[in-house]
C-alpha cells in the first residue's frame, strides 16, 4: 500500500509569517500534486510536478518535488488568511487510461490576521 | 464553480434506510471517481469509471454501489450502512488519458456530507 505522510498535521501561524509542509512516501511516483481544500468544498488542484528536482511558483507559493521523486514540499511566503484551508498531496500513477491517485494525510493550516 | 456537481450537499439516514447519492459533470470528460473523506484518515479512493466501465473498486463493502449509466453521471447507492461510514463522499471527473499523457486533473464536487444514525 503506497502511503503519503504529511509534517506539520497542523499549523496556526500568524499572518506575514512564512511556512514549509513536507510530503513523503517510500513510493515513486509518476507525478505529484498538491491540492487545497476549503470547509465545505472539494479538494482543489494548485499544481502538478512530474520531474525529479522540479521547482514550481505559484505567486507566494514555491513547489519543489524530490529528487527521487519521492517527497515534495510546498513553502508559503507571507501567508494571508485567505490562505487559511487543508493542504493535500497526492501522488499520481498512470493505470489504463485513468488516473490513480493517491492522497497524503493533510496539513491544516490557519493563518490568524 | 468546478464543473463537477453533487446533490444532495448533506444527508443523514439510519442504518436499514435506501438512499442514493448523485454526481454530474460538466466538463465533456471520460472518467469518474468516487472518494470517501473521513476525519482521521487519508482521502480514499473507493471506485473508477473510464468510459462507463468500472475499472477499479477499492475493497469497498457491498452495501456502497455504483452506478455510471454516461460519462456525465455518476451514482453511489447506499444500503444498510453503518455509523463508521459517516463522512464526506467526493465526487471527481477528469479526461482519459491518452498514451502521450504523463499527468491530469482530477475536479471535485463539493462533496455530501452523509452521517449514518
Amino acid at each position: 500500500t503506497q502511503l503519503l505522510e504529511q509534517s506539520p498535521q497542523f499549523l496556526s501561524i500568524q499572518e506575514g509569517e512564512n511556512l514549509t509542509v513536507y510530503c513523503n512516501s517510500s513510493s515513486v511516483f509518476s507525478s505529484l500534486q498538491w491540492y487545497r481544500q476549503e470547509p465545505g468544498e472539494g479538494p482543489v488542484l494548485l499544481v502538478t510536478v512530474v520531474t525529479g528536482g522540479e521547482v514550481k511558483k505559484l505567486k507566494r507559493l514555491t513547489f519543489q518535488f524530490g529528487d527521487a521523486r519521492k517527497d515534495s514540499s510546498l513553502h508559503i511566503t507571507a501567508a494571508q488568511p485567505g490562505d487559511t484551508g487543508l493542504y493535500l498531496c497526492a501522488g499520481a500513477m498512470n493505470s489504463g487510461g485513468y488516473q490513480k491517485v493517491t492522497f497524503g494525510t493533510g496539513t491544516k493550516l490557519q493563518v490568524i490576521p | 464553480e468546478t464543473g463537477v456537481t453533487q446533490t444532495p450537499r448533506h444527508l443523514v439516514m439510519g442504518m436499514t434506510n435506501k438512499k442514493s447519492l448523485k454526481c454530474e459533470q460538466h466538463l465533456g470528460h471520460n472518467a469518474m471517481y468516487w472518494y470517501k473523506q473521513s476525519a482521521k484518515k487519508p482521502l480514499e479512493l473507493m471506485f473508477v469509471y473510464s468510459l462507463e466501465e468500472r475499472v477499479e473498486n477499492n475493497s469497498v463493502p457491498s452495501r456502497f454501489s455504483p452506478e455510471c449509466p454516461n460519462s456525465s453521471h455518476l451514482f453511489l447507492h447506499l444500503h444498510t450502512l453503518q455509523p463508521e461510514d459517516s463522512a464526506l463522499y467526493l465526487c471527481a471527473s477528469s479526461q482519459r488519458l491518452s498514451r502521450r499523457d504523463r499527468t491530469d486533473t482530477q475536479y471535485f464536487g463539493p462533496g455530501t456530507r452523509l452521517t449514518v444514525l
